[in-house]
């Protein structure tokens, strides 16, 4: 079975603080991904990887960055957090189509 | 990046109507995909189609690819409570590259 994980389901931070967001999957997909989700606006692609070490920035990269280590983990930084970037991450990977989500990270900036 | 409007925002119906949604672009893609979020979990995809004019069907759900390759359709019919949930579409060029959403349907079953 399928399955994409990320490491919190909540997360409370402060301004300023450097965050660490982790995504892994267990398919062996070449393509992963990391979104916003915000009311009303949907899913806003961040960064996203086709390979080890590769990646590509996305519609909204600015005060993120990513890390591409090992094919299952793809990890989202957010250098100095920021309260405009309170919001619903959603980490993904793909094979040919379909992208598989993991059931999202719920930061709160303070 | 390209913009996918998807409509209704929203949408209020009672158990045992049918739905219809729809998504437009002002680019053309050659795959039109359909998603749906449950409450507290990520998409999952209900409905992929790679032709223009295409109709495919999934149990209860319908959707169809636009013949002008710049819009797509779902359709739910006799709605359920498990129903409930955002849904998502989005196109993309190729199936090596990524995809573009739409800002989602949010729909509410009444019972």
């Amino acid at each position: 079975d399928v399955k994409v994980t990320q490491s919190s389901r909540y997360l409370v931070k402060r301004t300023g603080e450097k965050v660490f967001l982790e995504c892994v999957q267990d398919m062996d997909h070449e393509n992963m991904f990391w979104y916003r989700q915000d009311p009303g606006l949907g899913l806003r692609l961040i960064y996203f990887s086709y390979d080890v070490k590769m990646k590509e920035k996305g519609d909204i990269p600015e005060g993120y960055s990513v890390s591409r280590e090992k094919k299952e983990r793809f990890s989202l930084i957010l250098e100095s957090a920021s309260t405009n970037q309170t919001s619903m991450y959603l980490c993904a990977s793909r094979i040919r189509d379909e992208q598989f989500f993991g059931p999202g990270t719920r930061l709160t900036v303070l | 990046g390209q913009q996918l409007n998807q409509s209704p925002q929203s949408m209020f119906i009672q158990e045992g109507e049918d739905v219809s949604m729809n998504c437009t672009s002002s680019s053309i893609f050659n795959t039109w995909l359909w998603y749906k979020q449950d409450p507290g979990e990520g998409p999952v995809l209900l409905i992929a189609l790679y032709k223009a004019g295409e109709l495919t069907s999934n149990g209860r759900l319908t959707a169809q690819f636009g013949i002008t390759r710049k819009d797509s359709f779902l359709n739910i019919s006799a709605s359920i409570p498990s129903d409930v949930g955002i849904y998502f579409c989005a196109g993309q060029f190729t199936n090596a590259g990524k995809s573009t959403f739409g800002d989602g349907t949010t729909l509410t079953v009444k019972p």
